[in-house]
């Protein structure tokens, strides 16, 4: 079983709609998330960075954990064709200095 | 600043030719890493480093070489290649996080297919 378990999609909605994105994860000690995207052929930056619990917020991206459920999800609001890419959790624990855990991605494609 | 960057960008290897990908940041970024990207397995940690002279090994290490001479390169190589080693390499670097955030920043990637 992997540590960190994503639905790898593809995921297809239409521009407007609300995407919701999420990972699992069995490492109780994972206190650091992060959500990468991933445009087509590029490397992957940096969206959302969540330390510990809780839900953090910027524009129309939401980062929530739940880490008694071991669960984690993004979502987007009012999605645009500009979101189509691949959407990659990450995780690590406060041992680990900067080594990062990934899931498997998820390819998201927002129609028009 | 180049930011992130990986040589060569494509690369068709014949199986048990030999090769080296280079990575260099322009940050000053202490730690340095080599990942894989395969279909449907998201991103797999090869090697790391976490200062000039300084390697580990991550997940899927067998197969792979990396030397960190000079704080800003870090060269993964393949002595031996196989088809199994056909995928794209990612290069990552990030600040010493003393605030925990340790930011990865990505270069763009090498396309590598071995025969």
């Amino acid at each position: 079983q992997k540590e960190v378990e994503q639905d790898p999609g593809p995921l297809s909605v239409p521009e407007g709609a609300i995407v919701s994105l999420n990972c699992t994860y069995s490492n109780s000690a994972f206190q650091y998330f992060m959500w990468y995207r991933q445009y087509s052929r590029k490397g992957p930056e940096l969206l959302m960075y969540t330390y510990s619990s809780g839900n953090k917020e910027d524009g129309r991206f939401t980062a929530q954990v739940d880490k008694s459920s071991k669960y984690i999800s993004l979502f987007i609001r009012d999605s645009q064709p500009s979101d189509s890419a691949t959407y990659l959790c990450a995780m690590r624990s406060g041992n680990q200095g900067g080594k990062l855990i990934f899931g498997q991605g998820t390819e998201l494609s927002v129609k028009p | 600043n180049a930011g992130v960057t990986q040589t060569p960008k494509f690369r068709v290897l014949k199986t048990g030719q030999s090769m080296t990908l280079l990575c260099a940041q322009d940050m000053n970024h202490e730690y340095m890493y080599w990942y894989r990207q395969d279909p449907g397995m998201g991103l797999r940690l090869i090697h790391y480093s976490v200062g000039e002279g300084t390697t580990a090994k991550g997940e899927v290490p067998d197969g792979y070489n990396v030397s960190r001479l000079k704080k800003q390169n870090f060269l993964l190589g393949l002595e031996s290649a196989a088809p199994s080693q056909t995928s794209v390499y990612f290069c990552a670097s990030s600040y010493n996080g003393f605030d925990g955030r340790y930011e990865q920043y990505f270069g763009p990637g090498t396309r590598l297919t071995v025969t």
